[in-house]
């Protein structure tokens, strides 16, 4: 079974300053991980995934997550907060069955300030 | 990135009626797509997993009989919420993936299904 924690229901940051994400999952084999992120009223974009190759895996509008093991840990970052950046980011994990199944965590909202 | 429609994107209905979505994949075909229900500031519940050719596999609590769905072709699956209740009131968004494309799914852009 998998499952997937993310902590912080509701970050709150100024423009320009770093954006963190956290992300903890679960699972039982090699998992394959995604973040995405869904504006009001609207369906999901991926921003990145990851899929064992690097650890470290950087996607979309500047954003990138580090895969780390030990820690069971799959966080996103950006190093400068834009006002669009402004959405619901969902962090994901598949078991790399052949239905591609996901396991969404709760969501995080993410605010930016002027 | 491959692209999935889905449509209608609102729909207000009287309750009582059925209301079809639909779920097309546009350059690529898929053989399995996913049904996903989210309530309003709330994470993605799968629903179902919809399968070319066969049944639906349908998640534990989700009725198959008031959540109807078909996939008839490679690049069309539909949900239909049949005899519909103020309830059903809810935001439904599916997604499929192209085969081999590393487990990546790519959703529509949802259905707001408001139920009176």
């Amino acid at each position: 079974a998998q499952s997937v924690t993310q902590l912080g229901s509701h970050v709150s940051v100024s423009e320009g300053a770093l954006v963190l994400l956290r992300c903890n999952y679960s699972s039982s084999v090699p998992p394959y991980l995604f973040w995405y992120v869904q504006y009001p009223n609207q369906g999901l974009q991926l921003l990145l995934k990851y899929t064992s190759a690097a650890t470290l895996v950087k996607g979309i509008n500047g954003f990138e997550a580090e895969f780390k093991k030990s820690e069971t840990s799959f966080h996103l970052t950006k190093p400068s907060a834009h006002m669009s950046d402004a959405a619901e980011y969902f962090c994901a994990v598949s078991d790399g069955g052949s239905n591609y199944k996901l396991t969404f965590g709760k969501g995080t909202l993410l605010t930016v300030n002027p | 990135g491959a692209v999935v429609s889905q449509h209608p994107s609102r729909v207000i209905c009287k309750s009582g009626t059925s209301v079809k979505i639909e779920c097309r994949s546009l350059d690529f075909q898929a053989t399995t797509m996913f049904w996903y229900r989210q309530f309003p500031k709330q994470s993605l519940m799968l629903m179902a997993t919809s399968n070319e050719g066969s049944k639906a596999t349908y998640e534990q609590g989700v009725e198959k009989d008031k959540f109807l769905i078909n996939h008839a072709s490679l690049t069309l699956s539909t949900l239909t919420v049949t005899s519909a209740h103020p309830e059903d009131s809810s935001f439904y968004i599916c997604s499929a993936g192209p085969p081999g494309g590393g487990n990546i799914q790519y959703f529509g852009a949802g259905t707001r299904l408001s139920v009176l």
